[in-house]
């Protein structure tokens, strides 16, 4: 099951910085914070992993609290295209429980 | 592109009968997962095959059976089809079966009648 709260819908003004939270308080030691999204019926797509520390690639930073029990997904200049369903994930060995995840519209 | 592909793209399968799904992951990725997504769900955990043997599995009953090959290619096979078994078959192939980004094919869209 997900071990995972996220809200259902989220809007962005495009350009602007997208923050999409998710809640995982249950999350174990061992335990990695994923995020994903799906555009349409296509694949998910890898956005960024962590552990504990916080990570920032090419596409998004993943912040996540000290005590790991909730993380922030951030887009730093939203476009047309990051309009996707974003999925936050707990899990380990690439064995992924995902919940219903953030609709996210960026608006012209 | 992921290089994670899947065949075939649409299959529409009668109940009762069985259906074989398969997934080429991408290059030198020894760690291939299934999932199940229906419409206007998050996918669904089946299953993981890791060098060839079944390293995890989700909440879904035996007829639901999987294989991974030597060059580690993989197959989803569902016997006893169900309409409710109707849905996008997703898998997802990683370079080490540890924490790692996983890369998902665009999936088998699946229709019991």
């Amino acid at each position: 099951d997900a071990k995972t709260t996220q809200p259902p819908s989220m809007d962005c003004a495009e350009g602007r910085a997208a923050n999409l939270p998710c809640n995982h308080s249950t999350i174990s030691g061992n335990e990695y914070v994923y995020w994903y999204r799906q555009i349409h019926s296509q694949g998910p797509q890898y956005i960024i992993h962590g552990l504990k520390n916080n990570e920032t690639n090419e596409m998004a930073s993943l912040i996540i609290t000290e005590d790991r029990k909730s993380s922030t997904l951030i887009l730093p200049h939203a476009t047309l295209r990051d309009t996707a369903v974003y999925y936050c994930i707990v899990g380990v060995r690439n064995q992924f429980y995902f919940g219903t995840g953030t609709s996210l519209t960026v608006i012209p | 592109e992921t290089g994670v592909t899947q065949s075939p793209t649409h299959l529409i399968k009668t109940r009762g009968q069985q259906v074989t799904l398969r997934c080429s992951s991408q290059s030198g990725h020894n760690t291939v997962s299934w999932y199940q997504q229906a419409l206007g769900q998050g996918p669904q955990f089946i299953f993981q095959y890791y060098r060839e043997e079944e390293n995890g599995r989700g909440n879904f009953p035996p007829r639901f059976s999987g294989l991974q090959f030597p060059n580690y290619s993989s197959e989803l096979n569902v016997n006893a089809l169900e309409l409710d078994d109707s849905a996008l078959y997703l898998c997802a192939s990683s370079l080490v079966v540890e924490n790692t980004e996983a890369f998902f094919g665009q999936g088998t869209r699946l229709t019991v009648v």
